[in-house]
């Protein structure tokens, strides 16, 4: 069965320092790999995906297949980055499994 | 470009009563799909539509049923309501799948009582 764990439900950082939000999964196979985030009073929003190998705010995730982890990562902190962030991953193709997410990381960042 | 929209905001039933959640996409996506969140949980897969018909679903029981609409509007009904199906629902939409990641919309938070 696949399964995503995130093993921090609260991470407080000071502004400035660095983040690593942790994300190990479970699955039999190539899945695809995306971190969500949800700001106060907002809906849940894609951040980044695997296969896209972007950065957004600041924000990079590497896949690492033989560790199997998605962990998220910023060099410096800033206080807007704040948020609940789900790990979430799916299996290839249409993804009809749909997403399976983790519990989450609540981050505060603080002045 | 319009999100997208969830209806009602909040709902509080009885259990053993139907419920019946709404959802409208985002323009352009055909692929629609319902989440469970419970508190202090990550959301939970339901099921996914894809152009009317039903193509990938979580683990559910069957009273947890759906439709996609022509427009690809969607809409999740529950029979025989249990107090444990109280919970944030989420609609989410996408092109095709989550490989491009979801549109979300801002729930429906259901109280069974």
């Amino acid at each position: 069965a696949q399964r995503v764990t995130q093993p921090e439900k609260l991470l407080s950082v000071f502004k400035g320092a660095p983040v690593e939000l942790k994300c190990n999964y479970s699955y039999s196979g190539s899945p695809e790999l995306f971190w969500y985030v949800q700001y106060s009073r907002q809906r849940l929003q894609l951040l980044l995906r695997h296969i896209s190998r972007e950065s957004i705010k600041g924000f990079t995730a590497d896949l690492n297949k033989g560790e199997t982890s998605f962990h998220l990562k910023k060099p410096f902190a800033q206080e807007e980055d704040s948020a609940m962030y789900y790990c979430a991953l799916s299996g290839p193709g249409g993804g009809a499994d749909g997403l399976t997410f983790g519990k989450g990381t609540h981050l505060i960042i603080q002045p | 470009e319009t999100g997208v929209t969830q209806s009602p905001t909040h709902l509080i039933k009885t259990r053993g009563q139907q419920v019946t959640l709404r959802c409208s996409s985002q323009s352009g996506h055909n692929t629609v799909s319902w989440y469970q969140q419970a508190l202090g949980q990550g959301p939970q897969f339901i099921f996914q539509y894809y152009r009317e018909e039903e193509n990938g679903r979580g683990n559910f029981p069957p009273r947890f049923s759906g439709l996609q609409f022509p427009n690809y509007s969607s809409e999740l009904n529950v029979n025989a309501l249990e107090l444990d199906d109280s919970a944030l629902y989420l609609c989410a939409s996408s092109p095709r799948g989550p490989s491009l990641g979801y549109t979300f919309g801002s729930g429906t938070r259901l109280t069974v009582v």
